[in-house]
């Protein structure tokens, strides 16, 4: 059974820093692209980046480019998400998702529970 | 960048009724780039319709998506209960690969 399971959100105040996880388990983790969408309390998705397999290229929206970097552990069968110069605006439900496929799946198949992310003074 | 608009923003409608969900794109996507979700209160999305009109595992046949160019639609032919949600439309950018969202569309109880 595919799991993915986020950890590590909170509180943190605008200008602060937060690493997401997300522990992946029941695929072969090192075959897939993996992606980070995010929600903010009551909108719609946004999708937020993504790595390849290899981790040889990732992709950010314009809102977190520069600020936000993802990466992997294929050892650890991990993804990550490390989250610099946190604003009101990046406070949201992120969660971790997996392609239909290995890479380039244009469908989201399996996705975390979510995890938030509260940016607040 | 391609903006998708989902319409109605909310639909009341009671259980057993046909449901038919739109979703518009600002410019033509390529129909394998086309999915569906579908998400509950305090639940992650579900894939519902990759590739325009191709069920994931586990779907019920009540689903059904179609549609070409810029317009695209989610058809529920008779509704249950578990059926009421929000569901978003999904447009898959190959170069580089991005992923948009609608806004989503809230399928109510009436």
């Amino acid at each position: 059974e595919v799991q993915l399971v986020e950890s590590g959100g909170g509180l943190v105040k605008p200008g602060g820093s937060l690493r997401l996880s997300c522990a992946a388990s029941g695929f072969m983790f090192s075959s897939y692209s993996m992606h980070w969408v995010r929600q903010a309390p009551g909108k719609g998705l946004e999708w937020v980046s993504s790595i390849s397999s290899s981790s040889s290229f990732r992709y950010y929206a314009d809102s977190v480019k520069g600020r936000f970097t993802i990466s992997r552990d294929n050892a650890k069968n991990s993804l990550y998400l490390q989250m610099n110069s946190l604003r009101a605006e990046d406070t949201a439900v992120y969660y971790c998702a997996r392609g239909r496929f290995g890479e380039l799946s244009s469908s989201l198949e399996y996705w975390g529970q979510g995890i938030l992310v509260s940016v607040s003074s | 960048e391609i903006v998708l608009t989902q319409s109605p923003g909310t639909l009341s409608l009671s259980p057993g009724e046909r449901a038919t969900l739109s979703c518009r794109a600002s410019q033509s996507v390529s129909s394998i780039y086309l999915v569906w979700y579908q998400q509950k209160p305090g639940q992650a999305p579900r894939l519902l319709i990759y590739d325009a009109s191709s069920r994931a595992a586990g779907v019920p046949d009540r689903f059904s998506g179609s549609g070409s160019g810029r317009d695209f639609t989610l058809t529920i032919s008779r509704l249950e209960p578990e059926d009421f949600a929000v569901y978003y439309c999904q447009q898959y950018g190959s170069s580089p690969p991005t992923f948009t969202f609608g806004q989503g569309t809230k399928l109510e109880i009436k």
